[in-house]
């Protein structure tokens, strides 16, 4: 069965970076796009952007142009969201998913001194 | 960006009861390829979302026919007939026909 799994919850000091992983598995990765999406805490969702794990290819919502960087690394299935220059704005959960069909379980991303 | 905008915000409902909820968007969503990129997912308590319906009106493999999607350019509906407990949770509309894809503000589904 399809399956996305997202790394661990990170508490993260301001103005720091992270690098969240989102690791497929039970479906040829290079068959669905891996969009990014954010959930601030209570609120709706936003989406980031999306990566073509065969070309690389990126596309990024303006908004989060200068704040994520999306890579992937076929040989071991893996996508990658490096965020930089954390802020408590950046505090939320955020989701891989395979072209919104398939769905990671999401990180909390927590920045806090 | 697309505006998307779902009323109700949220709606207290019995089981059994059938429900609807708008999603209109500030831009035609009808793309190049003449397909219309609308579609329509549900966030129950403390999970991911999962989509239940894509390009309006089709749902997703193992999603029960009690759901249905509806309507074209900027006026959109999904109906749940007989709702059951299973279903409560935030519904969301997203668009993807323009980029940056957007979401509605979500129409939580509450038990009366």
């Amino acid at each position: 069965q399809v399956n996305l799994l997202q790394s661990g919850a990170a508490l993260v000091k301001p103005g720091a970076s992270v690098k969240l992983s989102c690791k497929a598995s039970g479906y040829t990765f290079t068959d669905y796009y891996i969009h990014w999406v954010k959930q601030s805490h209570g609120k709706s969702l936003e989406w980031i952007g999306y990566i073509n794990p065969n070309s690389g290819y990126t596309n990024y919502n303006e908004k989060f142009k200068s704040k994520a960087t999306l890579t992937v690394d076929k040989s071991t299935n893996t996508a990658y969201m490096e965020l930089s220059r954390l802020t408590s704005e950046d505090s939320a959960t955020y989701y891989c998913t395979g072209d919104f069909d398939y769905w990671g379980q999401g990180v909390m991303v927590t920045v806090s001194s | 960006d697309v505006v998307m905008t779902q009323t109700p915000p949220s709606l207290s409902v019995a089981i059994g009861q059938s429900v609807s909820i708008s999603c209109k968007s500030s831009q035609s969503l009808v793309a190049s390829d003449k397909n219309t990129y609308l579609n329509w997912l549900l966030q129950s308590p403390g999970r991911s979302p999962k989509r239940l319906i894509y390009q309006v009106s089709k749902l997703d493999s193992g999603v029960p026919d009690r759901f249905s999607g509806s309507g074209s350019e900027k006026d959109f509906t999904l109906k749940i007939s007989r709702v059951e407990a299973e279903d409560l949770g935030v519904y969301y509309c997203l668009q993807g026909t323009h980029l940056p894809q957007t979401f509605g503000g979500g129409t939580k589904l509450e038990l009366k």
